[in-house]
């Protein structure tokens, strides 16, 4: 059982926007940044998010991230095939003095 | 340009060790954690611990304490982690990845920005 809570599953059609949820606690997401994690079948994860909403160079802008409390959540606009992957989301845990992970989402593109 | 190349796949018995390879390039090895994440097939990412390469400072998950240590050679800008006692349920691929750490607008020090990680191995466990 993860320490960050995610769906499962998530799915839209091409051009839609989703967002997936990520909920923590105060010695996670409320008092560390969050990142996100895009992993494409057969690969390794790779960075989508961090700092809570700042996307690294060579990630669309159609991604973005927001946080709020012990919560956060992934946007995704303008869905595209290429976005069907599992999403995970991340934060610092300052009780385990180490990083804790959501149980990721398979995001479907119909 | 960041790059974390890991050793090859294994396949081990049950009670055996395995020792995987992380060799980093294109940045200053010694004053960035190496942490290790493992995924068990078709599950989420977990988290093994950390180390950091300048000072050999680790730090284990306590489900893993006793079980796994992390070490580094920074002639060769390489980390290491190695799995005692090897299980079933250990079968999964092993990842290393980065931390690039920061200070923010109010001075604090951030931790958790994983940035680059490995291609991951995989280690099967099986008689």
């Amino acid at each position: 059982q993860s320490v960050l809570t995610q769906p499962p599953s998530a799915s839209g059609t091409p051009g839609q926007r989703v967002t997936i949820s990520c909920s923590g606690s105060s010695s996670n997401i409320g008092s560390n940044i969050v990142n996100w994690y895009q992993q494409l079948p057969g690969t390794a994860p790779k960075l989508l998010i961090h700092s809570n909403n700042h996307r690294p160079s060579g990630v669309p802008d159609r991604f973005s991230g927001s946080k709020s409390g012990t919560s956060a959540s992934l946007a995704i606009s303008g869905l595209q095939s290429e976005d069907e992957a599992d999403y995970y989301c991340a934060a610092w845990d300052d009780s385990l003095n180490g990083p804790v992970f959501g149980g990721g989402t398979k995001l479907t593109v119909l | 340009q960041v790059q974390l190349v890991q050793s090859g796949a294994a396949v081990k018995e049950p009670g055996a060790s395995v020792k995987v390879s992380c060799r980093a390039s294109g940045y200053t090895f010694s004053i960035y954690y190496i942490h290790w994440v493992r995924q068990a097939p078709g599950q989420g990412l977990e988290w093994m611990g950390v180390i950091l390469p300048g000072g050999a400072t680790t730090n284990y998950a306590q489900k893993f304490q006793g079980r796994v240590t992390m070490t580094r050679d920074t002639s060769t800008s390489t980390a290491y982690m190695e799995v005692s006692s090897l299980r079933s349920d250990d079968t999964a691929v092993y990842y290393c990845a980065r931390e690039e750490n920061y200070y923010d607008t109010s001075g604090r020090y951030v931790r958790g920005k994983i940035d680059y990680w490995g291609q991951g191995i995989l280690v099967t466990v099986s008689s």
